[in-house]
C-alpha cells in the first residue's frame, strides 16, 4: 500500500525566507508524486508532479519539488517566500502501472508567511 | 470554464436526515472522485469512478453512497447522516487515470450534521 507522511502541520516563515515542505512517501513500486495547494474557501490546485521524466521538478509561483528514491522524499522548496503563498500544501502519492485511479494524500502542511 | 461544479456550498443538517450532494464537470473527463477533508487528517477518498458506469469504494465508504448518472455527473448520498460525517467534502475529476493528469477539483460543499 502507497502512503505520505509530511512532516510538520505548520510551518511558518518570514517574507523573502526559504520555504521548506517535507514529503515523505511509502510505495512498493515506482510512484508517481505530486504537491497540491489549497488557498481558503477553495479546492486543491496542482503546484507540480513527478512521473519519473527528471527529478527535480518545477512548478507554478516559483516552487520546485526534489525526488530523493534513497530518501524516499518528494520536499517543496521555493527561495523566496512572498505573502501570496499562505496557503495548505499537501503531497500525494499514486503508483505508476497498469490502470490507477486512486491517490493518497498526506494530512497537509499550513504554511504562514510573516511579513 | 467552469470546471468542477458542486452544489450545495453550504448545508446544514440534523442527525438522521438524508441528502444528496451535486457534483458536474465540463471537461469531458471519465473519472471522477468524492473526497472528505477533516482537519490534520487531509483528504481521504469517499467513492470513485473510474469510467461511466463503474463506481468503487475508497478508504472511507461507510455511510455514502454514489451514482454516475453520466459521463457529466457524479452524486454523493448520504441516507441517514451522523454528525461524524461533518466535513468539507470534495468532488474532483481527471481524464483517465492519475499517471500523467492532475485532479481537477470542486470549491467543495460543507456539511454541517448537528
Amino acid at each position: 500500500a502507497q502512503s505520505v507522511t509530511q512532516l510538520g502541520s505548520h510551518v511558518s516563515v518570514s517574507e523573502g525566507a526559504l520555504v521548506l515542505l517535507r514529503c515523505n512517501y511509502s510505495s512498493s513500486v515506482p510512484p508517481y508524486l505530486f504537491w497540491y495547494v489549497q488557498y481558503p474557501n477553495q479546492g486543491l490546485q496542482l503546484l507540480l508532479k513527478y512521473t519519473s521524466a527528471a527529478t527535480l521538478v518545477k512548478g507554478i509561483n516559483g516552487f520546485e519539488a526534489e525526488f530523493k528514491k534513497s530518501e524516499t522524499s518528494f520536499h517543496l522548496t521555493k527561495p523566496s517566500a512572498h505573502m501570496s503563498d499562505a496557503a495548505e500544501y499537501f503531497c500525494a502519492v499514486s503508483v505508476s502501472g497498469g490502470s490507477n485511479y486512486k491517490l493518497t494524500f498526506g494530512k497537509g502542511t499550513l504554511l504562514t508567511v510573516n511579513p | 470554464n467552469a470546471g468542477v461544479t458542486q452544489t450545495p456550498k453550504f448545508q446544514v443538517l440534523k442527525t438522521g436526515q438524508s441528502m444528496t450532494l451535486q457534483c458536474a464537470q465540463d471537461m469531458n473527463h471519465n473519472s471522477m472522485y468524492w473526497y472528505r477533508q477533516d482537519p490534520g487528517m487531509g483528504l481521504r477518498l469517499i467513492y470513485y469512478s473510474a469510467s461511466e458506469g463503474t463506481t468503487d469504494k475508497g478508504e472511507v465508504p461507510n455511510g455514502y453512497n454514489v451514482s454516475r448518472l453520466n459521463k457529466r455527473e457524479f452524486s454523493l448520498r448520504l441516507e441517514s447522516a451522523a454528525p461524524s460525517q461533518t466535513s468539507v467534502y470534495f468532488c474532483a475529476s481527471t481524464p483517465q487515470g492519475l499517471e500523467d493528469s492532475p485532479l481537477h477539483f470542486g470549491n467543495g460543499t460543507r456539511l454541517t450534521v448537528t
